[in-house]
């Protein structure tokens, strides 16, 4: 079955630098979230979209901003890179019928 | 605003024993509840969730879980623990179509 996919799987930034993070959800789902996580801490909400227009808004900084695309697959742009921003970044899409979440593995940015 | 409560950040029990990882979430509408096991330097993946259908919940991997709406709680459970299950485990909630919302997550060490 198809899954969440994320790219890349890994990323290393310095400092001030810009990131782009993508993410393809399961075809059909129509709802993309996305989730910080930073070393030994539980995912942290940042930003969600539903039928390509922003659903929900979390602790998402504003030097961040994202997207989904006419094809639903979604990008999280990060701008003015800090130290603190290195973390697991993942994504994940809903079903339809609203009971399911779906994650993808996750994107290791490590800014230095 | 939607909650879930894991008691005890770190769990060890030895290998064979029961396991049990506590959850408890608050809420003023009928949530649904996930439980989702992450390995280390690997992404969420989903164990078992609840969805207003039978109350007691099998997952994969031997795993299980009993939605208690009397005591606000949904606890994990697996009667025989193996070394292969150490893992960081997280509960969450979501309601409608909102978010996910994670615990602070538990790690569970297995003793040989």
């Amino acid at each position: 079955a198809a899954g969440v996919i994320q790219s890349p799987r890994h990323l290393i930034k310095e400092k001030r630098e810009t990131a782009t993070l993508k993410c393809y959800p399961i075809p059909r789902h129509d709802t993309v979230y996305w989730y910080q996580q930073g070393p030994g801490q539980d995912p942290q909400f940042l930003i969600s979209f539903y039928e390509k227009m922003q659903s929900d808004k979390g602790s998402i900084p504003d030097r961040f901003s994202a997207q989904q695309f006419s094809d639903y697959h979604s990008e999280l742009n990060m701008s003015s890179l800090e130290l603190g921003d290195s973390a697991l970044y993942f994504c994940a899409s809903r079903s339809r019928d609203r009971t399911g979440y779906t994650f993808g593995s996750g994107t290791r940015l490590t800014v230095v | 605003a939607q909650s879930v409560t894991q008691l005890g950040s770190h769990v060890s029990v030895s290998e064979g024993a029961l396991v049990l990882l506590r959850c408890n979430y608050s809420s003023s509408v009928p949530p649904y509840l996930f439980w989702y096991v992450q390995y280390p330097n690997q992404g969420l993946q989903l164990l078992l969730k609840y969805t207003s259908a039978a109350t007691l919940v099998k997952g994969i991997n031997g795993f299980e879980a009993e939605f208690k709406k009397s005591e606000t709680s949904f606890h994990l459970t697996k009667p025989s623990a193996h070394m292969s299950d150490a893992a960081e485990y997280f509960c969450a909630v979501s309601f409608g179509n909102e978010k996910l919302t994670f615990g602070t997550g538990t790690r569970l060490t297995i003793i040989p």
